[in-house]
């Protein structure tokens, strides 16, 4: 079985660029969250997808977006790149969506904004 | 709003000893209370997870965690540890609704010492 995969793994971008992260859910999953992690911190709760539809949203701009697609993979896309953008950036997928599914994460996609 | 607190930044213990790693909750309802365990190039990985029933969890890797809700308390500890369980370990904090708004401490840096 294949676990959760994240593209790419590092990424340097500049102040003002836009940048897309993508997220493969493990198999059998419908439901995918996106977490940021600076340095240092804990992860955020962005926001989570469910069957394609935004399901829920952490305290995060409108610069921050999301897909999910009919194979339940996901991107991630941040415009307007700020320097306190650069993070760590984390999926996670379940098989619902509810807070007893249990998340399986990924390895995360380390983003650096210059 | 939820939060979570882990008091301990950084920790060091001596392979073969005890370890507890300590984390504070709020939450108006009973909440569901989560510990994670990330290494360096990893994901966070699941450890247990408490939502009802009996205050004392199970994990892998022979970690344990007891709820208290008197002290709004959820500890992790391991009765010996072993020099692979070095890694940062993050309480987490969820709530029963329709997504998994799940929110995370700081976490805590174990080091682990021969």
């Amino acid at each position: 079985e294949t676990g959760v995969t994240q593209s790419p793994t590092h990424l340097i971008k500049t102040r003002g660029q836009q940048v897309t992260l993508r997220c493969s859910s493990q198999s059998g999953h419908n439901t995918v969250s996106w977490y940021q992690q600076a340095l240092g911190q804990g992860p955020q709760f962005i926001f989570q997808y469910y069957r394609e539809e935004e399901n829920g949203r952490g305290n995060f701009p409108p610069r921050f977006s999301g897909l999910q697609f009919p194979n339940y993979s996901s991107e991630l896309n941040v415009n307007a790149l700020e320097l306190d953008d650069s993070a760590l950036y984390l999926c996670a997928s379940s098989e619902g969506r509810g807070s007893t599914d249990t998340q399986y994460f990924g390895p995360g996609t380390r983003l650096t904004v210059l | 709003a939820q939060s979570v607190t882990q008091p301990d930044i950084h920790i060091t213990v001596s392979e073969g000893a005890s370890l507890e790693l300590r984390c504070n909750y709020s939450y108006g309802a009973t909440p569901y209370l989560f510990w994670y365990v990330q290494s360096p190039g990893q994901g966070l990985q699941l450890l247990l997870k408490y939502f009802s029933g009996d205050t004392l969890v199970q994990g892998i890797k022979g970690f344990e965690a007891e709820f208290k809700r008197s002290q709004s308390s959820f500890n992790l500890r391991k009765p010996s540890v072993h020099w692979s369980d070095a890694a940062e370990y993050f309480c987490a904090v969820g709530a029963a609704g329709g997504y998994q708004k799940v929110t995370f401490g700081t976490g805590t840096k174990l080091q682990v010492i021969p």
